[in-house]
């Protein structure tokens, strides 16, 4: 089955730049991937969803990229702002039967001002 | 807005004991999943049901875990008997044809 990686466990950037996180998965492209965004002590709250069809995807300060031939996906946050600090989830099919979603450990993003 | 709502919020029990976590889902969605998340081992899946059939349970230690949706707004997942090894976040969430999932605020289980 599917496993997925979020190389960096943390992330800290200054207030105004550009966050960058990745997610990669090892085997077979799925069909979407999908971010989410958790703070302390809440459950993940989705943000965007993106399919195999689709290289790219913005929602607002947000912006998604999926590469099937590396297997990745790039999720940016564009002129960050501290309330942009939590941890972000990549999460994708469990397997080609199109099951559960499963999820990666996360990055988390600490904004500074 | 519409939320999935799980019960309780918190949870500190002893060794051996059973445990009952509850999640109301979304009036309408036809997916539920339980997961389990720690620090260590980030969000597990345990189980999926859709329009309330299990569908997979592969990641529940089957012994002593169990995953039930008795009707549309209730699901349940019961740990009997409870180990500290438990000890995690369980979260609920619902959804509808995989577009997105909405998770619950989740039930902190500590087991001492």
């Amino acid at each position: 089955s599917q496993k997925i990686e979020q190389n960096s466990e943390a992330l800290n950037i200054q207030e105004g730049k550009t966050a960058t996180l990745t997610c990669n998965y090892t085997n077979y492209s799925p069909a979407y991937l999908q971010w989410y965004r958790q703070d302390p002590g809440r459950g993940p709250v989705f943000l965007l969803l993106i399919r195999e069809n689709e290289k790219e995807k913005r929602k607002e300060r947000l912006k998604v990229t999926f590469d099937t031939t590396l297997k990745q996906s790039l999720f940016h946050i564009t002129a960050s702002q501290p309330a942009d600090s939590a941890t972000y989830l990549c999460a994708l099919e469990q397997n080609q039967a199109g099951t559960a979603l499963i999820f990666g450990k996360g990055t988390t993003l600490s904004v500074s001002s | 807005d519409a939320r999935v709502t799980q019960t309780p919020r918190h949870k500190v029990t002893e060794m051996g004991q059973e445990v009952t976590m509850r999640c109301q889902p979304i009036l309408g969605h036809n997916t539920v999943f339980w997961y389990r998340q720690t620090m260590m081992q980030g969000l597990e899946l345990l189980a999926y049901f859709r329009n309330r059939a299990p569908l997979d349970d592969s990641g529940m230690p089957k012994d002593r875990f169990s995953a039930e949706m008795p009707d549309a707004t209730l699901a349940t997942l019961k740990i009997q008997p409870s180990e500290p090894r438990d000890s995690a976040v369980y979260f609920c969430a619902s959804g509808l044809d995989a577009v997105s999932y909405t998770f619950g605020s989740g039930t902190r289980l500590t087991v001492v």
